[in-house]
């Protein structure tokens, strides 16, 4: 099975930071990768596929990087609602495989 | 509007059976693979099994082969994911999700979610 690490587990930043969370496979994904966000008690919301494609109404401070083993989310500036915990996937093969989570804190 | 909406959650003892049930509406049901996706308390998410379209093909992660099955009736526009020899570990809040393949979005809708908890 491929094996995902995100890095790092928790982030503390404040509103209108640029922060970056970085996903690692233990053996090629290609680009099929994906990156969540999940508030408490809700459903997981996609915000970026297969890489670096922006899911449709997700707003464009959210962006994603990289191909093969090493992933990258970048919020430019982060807002209130962006504290919440986010996960990548990868897709490229059963069994898909989440990352740890890394939970964002409010400094 | 695309709505996915699981059932069938509850308490029960180690060693019994549940099915789960994920209800679809608001797309062309047909054209999409169904997954599963837990999530144990206070823990990350963890794929659990899929479902294509016609329901050819089937794929489950390893710690459920053997004890989940999972199943659709497009007539219905229903997913199922029968489980049975429980275990605690299965205890978690069970997603549905849909994805179609390819360069499509995966898991753009989840549904809300219903909780499976197993305790003697």
């Amino acid at each position: 099975d491929i094996q995902m690490t995100q890095s790092p587990s928790t982030l503390s930043a404040s509103v209108g930071d640029r922060v970056t969370i970085t996903c690692r496979a233990s053996q090629s994904v290609g680009s099929w990768l994906a990156w969540y966000r999940q508030k408490p008690g809700l459903a997981p919301n996609l915000l970026i596929y297969k890489a670096s494609n922006l899911e449709g109404g997700v707003p464009s401070r959210f962006s994603g990087s990289g191909s093969g083993t090493e992933f990258t989310l970048t919020v430019s500036s982060l807002q209130p609602d962006d504290f919440a915990t986010y996960y990548c996937l990868q897709y490229n093969g059963f069994p898909y495989t989440f990352g740890q989570g890394t939970k964002l804190e409010i400094k | 509007q695309v709505q996915l909406v699981e059932s069938g959650g509850d308490v029960v003892q180690p060693g019994r059976s549940l099915r789960l049930s994920c209800a679809a509406s608001g797309f062309t049901f047909g054209t999409y693979g169904i997954h599963w996706v837990r999530q144990a308390p206070g823990k990350g998410l963890e794929w659990v099994a899929v479902i294509w379209p016609d329901g050819s093909n089937k794929y489950y992660t390893d710690s459920v082969k053997g004890r989940f099955t999972i199943s659709r009736d497009n007539s219905k526009n229903t997913v199922f994911l029968q489980m049975n020899s429980l275990r605690v570990e299965d205890t978690a809040v069970y997603y549905c999700a849909r994805f179609c393949g390819g360069d499509c979005s995966p898991f753009d809708y989840w549904g809300q979610g219903t909780l499976v908890t197993v305790s003697s």
